[in-house]
């Protein structure tokens, strides 16, 4: 069965950081991308971040971009999203997606979601 | 960017009855589009790729169409669990998008 487990959520300060983790099980994680898409209070899906199987080539949303950085261990079966700088509309429920390809594709499988609230 | 955008925004339909939901594209992203149905406090789930692709364990009465710009998917027959949010992406380029959801409310 594949379960993919976020944690490291929480409130952070404007200009602050955190990072999120995402435990992988199931599935031979080493072989597909993975991603982050976020959901805002009361709002809909945007997606965040993609790291393909290799781990070698990374895309990021024009709103994150410099500020977050999407990275895996294939040897943990983990992904990762450090978020520096962060601002009140990263405000979010942080899902992380496993792919259905190597190196991008639709999101077959979900975790519950870690919620990140950015405030002061 | 390609933009996506769905019609309606809410759908008020009775279980058991046909819905129709649309995914238009700013342009061509040929097949490559999702579809994924949300329940409320739930995580997204995949119903449909490649356009008329059901994902594992979709029931049929879930089916997927269109290329090019314009997409449908059709729920033949309302299920209690079918009333949610459901939300198109597309694949075809960096960066991916998704549609801002149709509601399928209990009317």
């Amino acid at each position: 069965e594949v379960q993919l487990v976020e944690s490291g959520g929480g409130l952070v300060q404007p200009g602050g950081s955190l990072r999120l983790s995402c435990a992988a099980s199931g599935f031979t994680f080493s072989n597909y991308a993975m991603s982050w898409v976020r959901q805002a209070p009361g709002k809909g899906l945007e997606w965040v971040s993609t790291i393909n199987r290799s781990g070698d080539t990374t895309y990021s949303a024009d709103p994150v971009k410099g500020r977050f950085t999407i990275s895996r261990d294939d040897s943990k079966n983990s992904l990762y999203l450090q978020m520096n700088s962060l601002r009140a509309e990263d405000t979010a429920v942080y899902y992380c997606a496993k792919f259905t390809g190597p190196y991008g594709g639709y999101g077959d499988y979900w975790g519950q979601g870690t919620p990140v609230t950015v405030s002061s | 960017e390609i933009v996506l955008t769905q019609s309606p925004a809410t759908l008020s339909l009775s279980p058991g009855e046909r819905a129709t939901l649309s995914c238009r594209a700013s342009q061509s992203v040929a097949n490559y589009l999702a579809w994924y149905r949300q329940k409320p406090g739930q995580a997204p789930r995949l119903l449909i790729y490649d356009a008329s692709n059901r994902a594992t364990g979709i029931p049929a009465r879930f089916s997927g169409s269109g290329s090019g710009t314009d997409f449908t998917l059709t729920i033949s027959s309302l299920e209690p669990e079918d009333f949610a949010v459901y939300y198109c992406q597309h694949r075809s380029s960096w960066p991916l998008t998704f549609g801002g959801g149709t509601k399928v409310e209990i009317k």
